[in-house]
């Protein structure tokens, strides 16, 4: 059984430019979701997907944006970057039990300074 | 809205002093609540999930326990490489697409 991973690793953008982030899900997982850690804080929700359909949102506004493809693949977008929005990008799978999703497991995470 | 502190925020620990990382937690209707690792620039490690009020877990030097509104991460005889912050989280049953909500974390160091 594969792990999470995602891609890339580490990425310096400029303000104002947009960004893809990628996560390749653990196999049979159905559920991605994807957090923003700032540096000395726990993770923040930014939304999840759900076969392919957005099923929740955090308080994160519209230029973050997601993708995800019946692959177990899925992506993070990000428009008009904001210096606030340096942190490390989080992305979990989580298998369905009993129609909730069950335990969240990250991937390693993409470094994202902003200039 | 849901909200999870974790105390202490830092602590030192000699190898085989063993102590307690506190989690309380104010939730809807909790779900689960999980307990991560997380190496520095690494993503979380899951450790445990506790779903109802008196439910235990234990991993090698590490013991979950969960009441109605805090769980306690016990640390029994801890090396140096138990040393990390360790994440505490809440799901709720309430919408929100089954989110984690996390603490800020207790960054534990063991030294020798």
């Amino acid at each position: 059984e594969t792990g999470v991973t995602q891609s890339p690793t580490h990425l310096i953008k400029t303000r104002g430019q947009q960004v893809t982030l990628r996560c390749s899900s653990q196999s049979g997982h159905n559920t991605v979701s994807w957090y923003q850690q700032a540096l000395g804080q726990g993770p923040q929700f930014i939304f999840q997907y759900y076969r392919e359909e957005e099923n929740g949102r955090g308080n994160f506004p519209p230029r973050f944006s997601g993708l995800q493809f019946p692959n177990y693949s899925s992506e993070l977008n990000v428009n008009a970057l904001e210096l606030d929005d340096s942190a490390l990008y989080l992305c979990a799978s989580s298998p369905e039990r009993g129609g909730y999703t069950d335990t969240q497991y990250f991937g390693p995470g993409t470094r994202l300074t902003v200039l | 809205e849901d909200q999870v502190t974790q105390s202490p925020e830092a602590l030192r620990l000699q190898e085989g002093e063993s102590s307690s990382l506190n989690c309380s937690y104010t939730v809807s209707g909790l779900r689960g609540l999980f307990w991560y690792r997380q190496d520095p620039g690494k993503g979380p490690e899951f450790l445990f999930t506790l779903y109802s009020a008196g439910e235990e877990k234990e991993k090698e030097r590490l013991k979950a326990t969960l009441t109605k509104k805090e769980s306690f991460l016990h640390i029994t005889a801890p090396k140096p490489e138990d040393s990390a912050t360790y994440l505490c989280a809440v799901q709720a049953f309430t919408g929100g697409g089954n989110k984690l909500t996390f603490g800020t974390g207790t960054q534990l160091k063991v030294e020798l």
